[in-house]
């Protein structure tokens, strides 16, 4: 079945430490994005991409960082620069709409990072 | 700047009442519209959108929904909530010429036995 698989589910990490969260498709969508969720705030965009080798940065991304090497792949750092990372980290993908296609958004199973 | 406001954050309603959860959002041109359902721990579900056309639109799991151009609106409606409808409700506004998407705060629905 395609779909978005993240990992890992849970990560804890200590202060100072980056983190990377792994985020794969197989939908073969063009556009891939990372979200923050914090409770009553809704999603924030962090990062956003539309081809390979290319990423624009969302509302919120100051101490994240990504890469889009292949189409299939959007990994995200978490780094030590952000002042409060723990949270719930969602990845999503779309095509990118033409016409009356809406390329909506769709998402993973999210990864909840813990900063002891 | 765009928004996309969810004046509710908490809703509780006996299993079989009908239920509406309001969205409104801000922008100059009619955007994408768009409603998520999200179980706790897991990601966002589609349940139904709008680009053009009819109004009212039909999605997953028996919701449904109304854009109103004048009132910058599109409320999620379902006639008879089931217990298992119990989740968080996202809307969401797509803005293509800028290739992102903006969320309300959502709506946390409990459902009463």
């Amino acid at each position: 079945d395609g779909g978005i698989t993240q990992s890992p589910k849970y990560l804890f990490r200590k202060e100072g430490q980056n983190v990377t969260l792994s985020c794969e498709q197989n939908l073969n969508h063009d556009a891939m994005y990372w979200y923050r969720q914090d409770p009553g705030q809704g999603l924030r965009l962090i990062y956003y991409s539309q081809i390979v080798n290319d990423f624009q940065k969302g509302d919120i991304a100051e101490g994240y960082s990504v890469s889009r090497e292949k189409k299939e792949s959007f990994p995200l750092t978490v780094t030590s620069a952000q002042k409060n990372p723990t949270a719930f980290y969602l990845c999503a993908s779309s095509i990118l709409p033409s016409g009356t296609n809406t390329g909506e958004l769709f998402f993973g199973e999210g990864s909840r990072l813990t900063v002891l | 700047a765009q928004s996309v406001t969810q004046p509710d954050i908490h809703i509780t309603v006996s299993e079989g009442a009908s239920l509406e959860l309001r969205c409104n959002y801000s922008y100059g041109a009619t955007p994408y519209l768009f409603w998520y359902v999200q179980s706790p721990g897991q990601g966002l579900q589609l349940l139904l959108k709008y680009f053009s056309g009819d109004t009212l639109v039909q999605g997953i799991k028996g919701f449904e929904a109304e854009f109103k151009r004048s009132q910058s609106s599109f409320n999620l409606r379902k006639p008879s909530v089931h217990w298992s409808d119990a989740a968080e409700y996202f809307c969401a506004v797509g803005l293509y010429n800028f290739n992102k998407f903006y969320f309300g705060s959502g709506t946390k629905l409990n459902v009463k036995p």
